[in-house]
């Protein structure tokens, strides 16, 4: 099986605009979690989606958003983009987000804001 | 709430050495997963192994070996006759339940020849 993929790869946009990121879950999984990482905090969670409902959302401002599609694949949109918003974003997938089940890691998205 | 501490930040060995990286965490809840990633300067997140609160049996495969001790709270990995290519991030994570993973800073390894 293919494994989860995000594209882009890397992405430099400046303060102030939108940006739009997009992940592709392993075949046959439903859920689809996102990760902010960043130096000063670390691996911070973001949102997880599941059958295109949002059942979990991290603690970040509502300029951080996402959704899902009917094929799993998901989006997550980042509105007035700061510059504190610099990070690699990770998407991870597994078959329904329990708790008990291996989240699988894509290559991440380089996001700098200048 | 729910915590993951990795006290140390950076670990240097030499090729060969054997390595434990520390994981303490922190939950209230009786029902929950531990998990260990491996992050290589590409960016990806490895998946190394899970254990769920139920199974204290440790685990080796190959050069890796986890020790889950409930009694303490932790869940360290020791790599055996560390090489070059185990250089790497590596994060233990907890996960109760909600759908999603809270790490711990993660202790950066590196293996010098």
């Amino acid at each position: 099986k293919a494994g989860v993929t995000q594209t882009p790869r890397y992405l430099i946009k400046t303060r102030g605009q939108q940006v739009t990121l997009s992940c592709s879950p392993i075949s046959g999984h439903r859920s689809v979690s996102w990760y902010q990482q960043t130096p000063g905090q670390g691996l911070q969670f973001l949102f997880e989606y599941f059958s295109e409902t949002q059942r979990n959302k991290g603690n970040f401002p509502g300029r951080f958003s996402g959704r899902q599609f009917s094929n799993s694949r998901s989006e997550m949109n980042v509105s007035t983009l700061e510059l504190g918003d610099s990070a690699l974003y990770l998407c991870a997938s597994s078959s329904t987000g329990g708790g008990q089940e291996t989240q699988y890691f894509g290559p991440g998205t380089r996001l700098l804001v200048l | 709430a729910q915590k993951v501490t990795q006290a140390q930040t950076e670990i240097s060995v030499v090729e060969k050495e054997d390595v434990t990286l520390d994981c303490v965490y922190e939950t209230r809840d009786t029902t929950y997963y531990l998990f260990w990633y491996k992050q290589p300067p590409s960016g990806e997140l490895v998946f190394l192994i899970r254990r769920n609160s139920f199974d204290e049996q440790n685990e080796i495969s190959g050069r890796y070996s986890w020790n889950f001790q409930k009694s303490t709270s932790s869940f360290n990995f020791t790599i055996t006759a560390s090489q070059v290519v185990d250089s790497a991030v590596y994060f233990c994570a907890l996960n109760t339940g909600f759908q999603k993973l809270v790490f711990g800073t993660g202790t950066r390894l590196l293996v010098s020849p």
